[in-house]
C-alpha cells in the first residue's frame, strides 16, 4: 500500500543538539510539506518542496532546515537555533498539478519531539 | 490574519448531529477539504468539495458550501464516540499550486454519551 512514513514516532533531544526527522513517501507525489503543531493550536508550515532539489520557506522556517535530494524523501533538521523545538511535527505530500483524482494532502503519523 | 477560521470547540451528545463551521477569505479557492485528527496521529482526509458544488454527501458526512458567504460546513449525522477528534478545514488558495493548502486552527469535537 502506498503511504507516507515518518520516523521516529517519539524523539528526545538535548538542548544544543541538532536532530533530523525522517519523512518518506511512495505515492509518487511531487510536493512535500513539513508542519509543526503545538498543543491546542493549528498547523504551521515550516518548509515545503514542489520538486526535487528545490524547497521554499514556510511561515516558521527559522531554526529548521530541509533537503529534497530524492522525490520520495524530505527530511527535516531541527537545529540548535530553534528556541522552542518541543512540538508535534507532521509531514505531508500531495500532487501539484490537476488531472488526477487524488487531491489534498496525505499525512504521515507524526513525530513528537521533546527537548530534555 | 487567518485566511481560514473555525470555532475551536464543539460538544455534542452521542446520536445527535454535529455541525462544524468554517469561513474562508479567498474567493479564488478551488477545492475545500475537511480533515480529521485523532489524538497523537496525523490528519486523515475525510472529504473534499469542488468550488462549483453546493453540497456533497458521503455516508454520514454532508458538506455544504456557500460561495457567496465563503462558508463551509461539515455535518456528521448520528455522531458516535469515535467521531471525537479535531477537525480541520482547509482550502487551496494558491492558483499556481494546486497542492498548497491553507488550514484553519481546527475544531475540537467532544462526543458525550
Amino acid at each position: 500500500d502506498g503511504g507516507i512514513t515518518q520516523s521516529p514516532k517519539y524523539l528526545f533531544r538535548k538542548e544544543g543538539q541538532n536532530v533530523t526527522l525522517s519523512c518518506e513517501q511512495n505515492l509518487n507525489h511531487d510536493a512535500m510539506y513539513w508542519y509543526r503543531q503545538d498543543p491546542g493550536q493549528g498547523l504551521r508550515l515550516i518548509y515545503y518542496s514542489q520538486i526535487v532539489n528545490d524547497f521554499q520557506k514556510g511561515d516558521i522556517a527559522e531554526g529548521y532546515s530541509v533537503s529534497r535530494e530524492k522525490k520520495e524523501s524530505f527530511p527535516l533538521t531541527v537545529t540548535s537555533a530553534q528556541k522552542n523545538p518541543t512540538a508535534f511535527y507532521l509531514c505531508a505530500s500531495s500532487i501539484v498539478f490537476p488531472g488526477q483524482e487524488d487531491y489534498g494532502y496525505t499525512f504521515g503519523s507524526g513525530t513528537r519531539l521533546t527537548v530534555v | 490574519g487567518e485566511d481560514v477560521e473555525q470555532s475551536l470547540f464543539l460538544s455534542v451528545r452521542e446520536g445527535d448531529s454535529s455541525v462544524i463551521n468554517c469561513t474562508y477569505t479567498d474567493s479564488s479557492s478551488t477545492y475545500l477539504y475537511w480533515y480529521k485528527q485523532e489524538p497523537g496521529a496525523g490528519l486523515q482526509l475525510l472529504t473534499y468539495i469542488f468550488s462549483n458544488m453546493d453540497m456533497k454527501q458521503d455516508q454520514r458526512l454532508t458538506v455544504l458550501l456557500n460561495k457567496k458567504d465563503k462558508h463551509l460546513s461539515l455535518r456528521i449525522a448520528d455522531t458516535q464516540t469515535g467521531d471525537s477528534a479535531i477537525y480541520f478545514c482547509a482550502e487551496s488558495h494558491d492558483p499556481d499550486s494546486w497542492g498548497k493548502l491553507q488550514f484553519g486552527a481546527g475544531t475540537q469535537v467532544v462526543v458525550t454519551p
